[in-house]
């Protein structure tokens, strides 16, 4: 079974600009979350989309929004970029079994913002 | 709030010597812990996972713990090899089993 992918691996982009992230999860999953990985901050977790609604949303600003597709594909949008925002961006996704809470991480985009 | 401490941040040890991260969560309704391992320019990849009606649970080499009562979990690694030098995280559920939360993750170095 094919893993989680990414699109783009990297990314550079200016500040000001707006840049969109794509994941695609392992076949069968229907979950798909996106974190953001700094040095500084870690692994924050930035919302959670299931069957193309979000579930849940973390602590970051408006500028950041994702949505899901009917193929489980999933999308994220980081808006007006500012230098903060390099980080690598990672999506993981989990099988749809009740109880099943295994996430499993693609290799993230790595975004610069200049 | 939700959070979870995770110690040490480094860790070198020879190989053949066994390695323990401990992490400690706050959130008593947690039922779910997963152990992340991240090697460089890649996503974290599950290790090894533990629920909360489990006090153990062993998989060759890596063991993973769970004390509820203290709220603490920890991982094992016995016969360390070279290949286990990476970023372990820890995780745990939070929010009725809707977001995870990270422990700031470990670096651990086995040295040949």
């Amino acid at each position: 079974k094919a893993g989680v992918t990414q699109t783009p691996r990297y990314l550079i982009k200016t500040r000001g600009q707006q840049v969109t992230l794509s994941c695609s999860p392992i076949s069968g999953h229907r979950s798909v979350s996106w974190y953001q990985q700094t040095p500084g901050q870690g692994l924050q977790f930035l919302f959670e989309y299931f069957s193309e609604t979000q579930r849940n949303k973390g602590n970051f600003p408006g500028r950041f929004s994702g949505r899901q597709f009917s193929n489980s594909r999933s999308e994220m949008n980081v808006s007006t970029l500012e230098l903060g925002d390099s980080a690598l961006y990672l999506c993981a996704s989990s099988p749809t079994v009740t109880g099943g809470y295994e996430q499993y991480f693609g290799p993230g985009t790595r975004l610069t913002v200049t | 709030g939700e959070n979870v401490e995770q110690h040490p941040s480094t860790l070198s040890v020879q190989e053949g010597d066994s390695a323990v991260i401990k992490c400690t969560y706050s959130d008593s309704a947690s039922n779910y812990f997963p152990w992340y391992k991240q090697e460089l320019g890649k996503g974290p990849q599950l290790i090894i996972d533990i629920r909360s009606n489990v006090g153990e649970k062993k998989d060759q080499r890596i063991a993973v713990t769970l004390n509820k009562t203290a709220k603490h979990f920890s991982l094992h690694i016995t016969e360390t090899q070279p290949e286990d030098s990476a970023v372990y995280f820890c995780a745990a559920i939070y929010n009725y089993g809707q977001n995870f939360v990270f422990g700031p993750g470990t670096r651990l170095s086995v040295l040949p």
